[in-house]
Order: C-alpha cells, then sequence, then structure tokens
C-alpha cells in the first residue's frame, strides 16, 4: 500500500520491559512525526525527524522514550522500563512539507497496554 | 507554547443539520490551521486547512473560518450526514514550527 505503515498494530508487555515500535512513511516524505494519543485526547507531539536527525525531540516525556531514523525512512520508538502510564496509541506521521505547516499522514497506529 | 482548545468535547446533530465545532489558540504568529477527522481504530485524516492569509475556505460541505485578532478558527460542516460521525481534532503549528499541536477532540455523532 502507499500509506504509513505501522507495526505492530497491537503490543501488550509487561511494566519494566522494553518496546520498540516501527513506522514505514510513505515513499519520498522527508518529514516523520511520532505522537502519542491516550484515550479521548489528541494525538500529543513526541518527535519530529527531517530527514535522519531528529529536529525537535521536545515532546518526548522523559529519557525512557527515544526514536532513531537511521536512513531517513523507517524509524523506531524505543521505549525503555515501561510503566503502565505508557499505555496509549503511538501514532506515526509522515508529510511531504517541512515544520507543522503541511498535511501529515498518519498511520493507524500502535496500541501499547503496559500490564 | 502553543495552546489549542477546542469545543464543545462532543456534539449530537440530526441528519441534514449543520455542526459548529471552535477552536482558539494561543500564539498570534500561528499561520496555519487544519482540521482532521478521525475515525474508530484509524488515523486522522486531514479534512480542510486554512493559512493565515484568507478568512474562509470552503469544499463541498465542509468549510473552515479563520478570525486572526481573536485567535479563533471554526469547522462548519453542512447536510451532516451518518458517516461525518467521528472525531474531529483542530490544530495549530507549536512555537518552533516544527510540529503540530492537536486540541482535545470533538466527537460528532449523526443520527439518522
Amino acid at each position: 500500500g502507499a500509506g504509513v505503515s505501522q507495526t505492530p498494530s497491537n503490543k501488550v508487555t509487561e511494566k519494566g520491559k522494553y518496546v520498540e515500535l516501527r513506522c514505514d512513511p510513505i515513499s519520498g516524505h522527508t518529514a516523520l512525526y511520532w505522537y502519542r494519543q491516550s484515550l479521548g485526547q489528541g494525538p500529543e507531539f513526541l518527535i519530529y525527524f527531517q530527514g535522519t536527525g531528529a529536529a525537535d525531540d521536545s515532546g518526548l516525556p522523559n529519557d525512557r522514550f527515544f526514536a532513531v531514523r537511521p536512513e531517513g525512512s523507517v524509524s523506531t520508538l524505543k521505549i525503555q522500563r515501561t510503566e503502565r502510564g505508557d499505555s496509549a496509541v503511538y501514532l506515526c506521521a509522515s508529510s511531504l512539507t517541512a515544520g507543522g505547516t503541511g498535511e501529515l499522514f498518519f498511520g493507524e497506529g500502535s496500541r501499547l497496554t503496559v500490564l | 507554547g502553543e495552546n489549542v482548545e477546542q469545543h464543545p468535547s462532543t456534539l449530537s446533530v440530526q441528519e441534514g443539520d449543520s455542526a459548529v465545532i471552535k477552536c482558539t489558540y494561543s500564539d498570534s504568529a500561528s499561520n496555519y490551521f487544519p482540521w482532521y477527522k478521525q475515525e474508530l481504530g484509524k488515523g486522522p485524516q486531514l479534512i480542510i486547512d486554512i493559512r493565515s492569509n484568507v478568512g474562509e475556505k470552503k469544499d463541498q460541505r465542509i468549510a473552515v473560518t479563520l478570525n486572526k485578532t481573536a485567535k479563533h478558527f471554526s469547522l462548519h460542516i453542512t447536510e451532516t450526514q451518518p458517516e461525518d460521525s467521528a472525531v474531529y481534532f483542530c490544530a495549530a503549528p507549536n512555537q518552533a514550527g516544527t510540529a503540530l499541536i492537536f486540541g482535545k477532540g470533538t466527537t460528532l455523532s449523526v443520527s439518522s
């Protein structure tokens, strides 16, 4: 398909475990974003990549969260020592336009449940 | 930083009626205001956007109006249909201009 692909769609883990969430953006989109969405809330910005570099990581809640995009395409969000409060849907979006002034194309999200 | 407030949080209308959702923002330098629609189990999808050099934009049954002086913008849906039922989010760029900040969403229910 031509859309943003996220895997896994669902992940259940135990408190304290390590988790990786993958995002495959639309081909040619240099901008990539990670957002977190809790139940009944809007998407909350985590990190923005322009190419391979993290241009803005001010939304990452603490140092347990880290994201990479080594070749400027696929990105992985990594969460260490998961906590119950990390439970949410993690959304990835890509865009042709750099920064926050163009259309974002979202994936369907990865639902993370921390028991 | 940018703060985006959206209301109402829920809105129920009869099929054929109009629906209006309002958002306010805090950063007077913001210049781009999109609206996204999210259906259950899906990611948000852009439905319409407006830039600060115009006051209104229409696309068939959907319109967005912008009042820069008051720092608010609104989504108008006319002749609502059951398939319009979804959660709608407004957004505005953050102060750094690097990402969008989203409102908390409005759940629209259209009954036939």
